[in-house]
């Protein structure tokens, strides 16, 4: 079982709506990243988190550490917004310096 | 922003070739990262690298090696390129922030092994 599982693994939205996208993680974690990937395109990180909650723009992301879950939320989504959106966390005790993937969720928003 | 380059973006090579994909950072950042993205999979970790001459291995390394000789570059050798490294290679930096690490990717290489 992968240490980090997303759902959903697809979400077709049309422009306007809000998108969650969700993380589960099954051990203590010292961060979890959120990544942005368009089609064909390198890897963008959009959130860093050990706690609460940020935003950026029309993004935000929460973290609940007791329930070891995070959630990205996209707010008045726009075409642009699609991407695959990967969670990634750094075990605590070990090396904090190293991440492992969720396999990502594919978020096409049709105009 | 921390600079990072990858090259070569695209390439095409034959089984049982040696291909060696360059990462390079004009940071001077300590931690660099390999990792191959392919679908249903995820990115996972090839090597390592905590600073000049100190790798190490990840998940997936075998067929893989890495050297770093200079602070900037970190290097990756498929020594004799299969059919299952058609990938998608990414590396990374990773930098120290406030209690954990921020990370920056590549623009990936695309290879491909025919």
């Amino acid at each position: 079982k992968n240490e980090v599982e997303q759902s959903p693994q697809n979400l077709t939205a049309q422009e306007g709506e809000f998108i969650t996208i969700n993380c589960s993680y099954s051990v203590g974690i010292s961060a979890l990243h959120w990544l942005q990937q368009h089609p064909g395109g390198g890897i963008v990180s959009l959130f860093m988190l050990s706690s609460g909650k940020k935003k950026h723009g029309r993004l935000i992301a929460t973290i609940n550490i007791q329930e070891k879950h995070s959630s990205l939320h996209i707010t008045a989504s726009h075409p642009r917004d699609s991407a695959v959106y990967i969670c990634a966390v750094v075990p605590s005790g070990g090396s904090n310096y190293k991440l492992t993937f969720g396999k990502g969720t594919l978020l096409t928003v049709n105009p | 922003d921390a600079g990072i380059t990858q090259s070569p973006r695209h390439k095409v090579t034959e089984t049982g070739t040696p291909v060696t994909l360059r990462c390079h950072q004009t940071e001077n950042h300590r931690y660099m990262y390999w990792y191959r993205q392919d679908p249903g999979h995820g990115l996972r970790l090839i090597h390592y690298s905590y600073g000049v001459k100190d790798t190490d291995k990840g998940e997936v390394s075998d067929g893989y090696s890495v050297s770093r000789s200079k602070t900037e570059d970190f290097l990756l050798t498929l020594e004799s390129a299969t059919s299952s490294q058609t990938s998608v290679y990414f590396c990374a930096i990773s930098v120290r922030q406030g209690e954990a690490y921020g990370y920056t990717f590549g623009s990936g290489t695309r290879l491909t092994v025919v």
